[in-house]
């Protein structure tokens, strides 16, 4: 019954290696976000996906990879990665734009690069 | 550049209210706020829409000045289930349909 879905809760990992994140929602939602949230507490947004179509790619680096297979699905691929991408990774959806719908937070991904 | 939110931690007794306040730099359609507890995500709690609105959740309400571009959120009579970090976010005007959350606001109520 998840909302929206995130694997893995947990990944460490050693600087220089690839790892991806998987996010599900079964909310039928045409919307899917997938935010940064550092050791400050800050949240950052970092992709949108409206209907497997990319529209917000904020400066983030291009080791950073998105995809979305279906509106279901965004997942995060990352490679090479770095002491600095160490954070909390949330996935989220709504059903339509971020200006006047609530979002769905998933769990997140705790990410430890080593 | 995030919205700027105030006080940046807070420590109520229980029954006490809170303010929170929000304040942007850019025009805004939108502000969202949001509540996160410690290891979990965030939890919606509401939108004010562009116009000037009051909206109301429980003992929880916000109000958006959009001329001032800032929102407040008041929490009544909080109950220690309020505690956490609170986010507002915002949508501007001229945006690309982009949330982007404020510094946040740690809430800790004790009884």
């Amino acid at each position: 019954d998840t909302a929206v879905s995130q694997t893995p809760k947990y990944l460490v990992t050693q600087m220089g290696n690839d790892k991806s994140i998987k996010c599900e929602q079964n909310l039928g939602h045409d919307t899917m976000y997938w935010y940064k949230q550092d050791s400050k507490k800050f949240l950052k947004i970092m992709f949108s996906y409206n209907n497997k179509e990319l529209i917000i790619n904020e400066t983030v680096p291009n080791r950073f990879s998105p995809k979305s297979p279906d509106k279901a699905h965004l997942n995060l691929h990352i490679n090479s990665l770095e002491l600095g991408d160490s954070a909390v990774y949330f996935c989220a959806s709504s059903p339509g734009g971020a200006g006047y719908n609530e979002q769905f937070f998933g769990p997140g991904t705790r990410l430890t690069v080593l | 550049q995030q919205p700027v939110q105030s006080p940046q931690a807070v420590i109520l007794r229980e029954g006490e209210d809170a303010v929170i306040n929000c304040s942007s730099s850019k025009a805004l359609y939108s502000v969202h706020w949001y509540r996160q507890k410690h290891g979990e995500a965030p939890v919606f709690l509401m939108i004010l829409l562009k116009g000037g609105e009051q909206k109301g959740h429980d003992k929880i309400s916000a109000s958006f000045n959009e001329k001032k571009q800032q929102s407040s959120l008041y929490l009544t009579a909080s109950q220690l289930s309020y505690s956490g970090t609170y986010f507002c976010g915002t949508v501007s005007v001229f945006g690309n349909e982009k949330l982007t959350f404020g510094t946040g606001t740690r809430l800790t109520i004790i009884p």
